[in-house]
């Protein structure tokens, strides 16, 4: 089945460190999109991404989608304390079924 | 809308009970996805339902998990009985075509299981 693989597990980063997190399909998607979750709350929807090679940018967050729609990379710039969180990717497929990472937790030392 | 709307928020039972998780999806949503978060395993997606129909239950544990959607605005995960390795945090999400598919999650049920 399809597999969604999320690395890294884990960052630590000093608050105004750049982060990346990146995403990897094992089979081509149809769109990709990225949640937020906050510690002890739910995921949050942040974007969607559906065009091969899309950039989009959301103030200090990039999120990109690869040429060949297998994989995807949400990158932070000069990070704050409120960037804490677990990161997801959930990658949907033709067959209209969303496969999530097992998500990058940041977290972000003052 | 007040969105996603989950019951009960904490469960603590013991090993053998039954339990009931509740869901009411935002209006006019027509997809609704149960979805477990433990440490280990992450976020799995245990079943969806389009248009009150289970699609894809593959997730779904094993037996003693059942879930249903009688209406639009409702849908129950049950689990009997209770086993402790069930414990975890039980997310509903709902989404519509119109908005893309993109899952609104619920607040989310944490489930101790004694």
């Amino acid at each position: 089945g399809q597999q969604v693989m999320q690395i890294p597990q884990y960052q630590h980063v000093q608050e105004g460190e750049d982060f990346t997190t990146y995403c990897n399909s094992s089979t081509t998607l149809s769109n990709i999109q990225w949640y937020k979750q906050r510690p002890g709350g739910h995921p949050v929807f942040l974007i969607q991404l559906v065009k091969s090679g899309e950039v989009k940018k959301q103030k200090r967050l990039t999120f990109q989608f690869g040429e060949a729609k297998k994989n995807s990379s949400l990158h932070i710039t000069a990070t704050q304390t409120t960037d804490v969180g677990t990161y997801f990717c959930a990658g949907r497929t033709n067959a209209g079924k969303s496969t999530f990472g097992d998500g990058t937790t940041l977290t972000v030392k003052p | 809308d007040a969105g996603v709307i989950q019951s009960p928020r904490h469960e603590v039972t013991e090993m053998g009970q039954e339990v009931t998780l509740r869901c009411k999806p935002i209006s006019g949503h027509n997809s609704l996805f149960w979805y477990r978060q433990t440490m280990m395993r992450g976020l799995e997606l245990l079943i969806y339902f389009n248009n009150n129909v289970p699609i894809d239950d593959s997730g779904m544990p094993e037996d003693r998990f059942s879930a249903k959607m009688p209406n639009a605005s409702f849908s129950t995960l049950k689990i009997q009985p209770s086993e402790p390795r069930d414990s975890a945090v039980y997310f509903c999400a709902s989404s519509s075509r119109m908005g893309a598919n993109v899952l609104t999650f619920g607040a989310g049920s944490r489930l101790t299981v004694l």
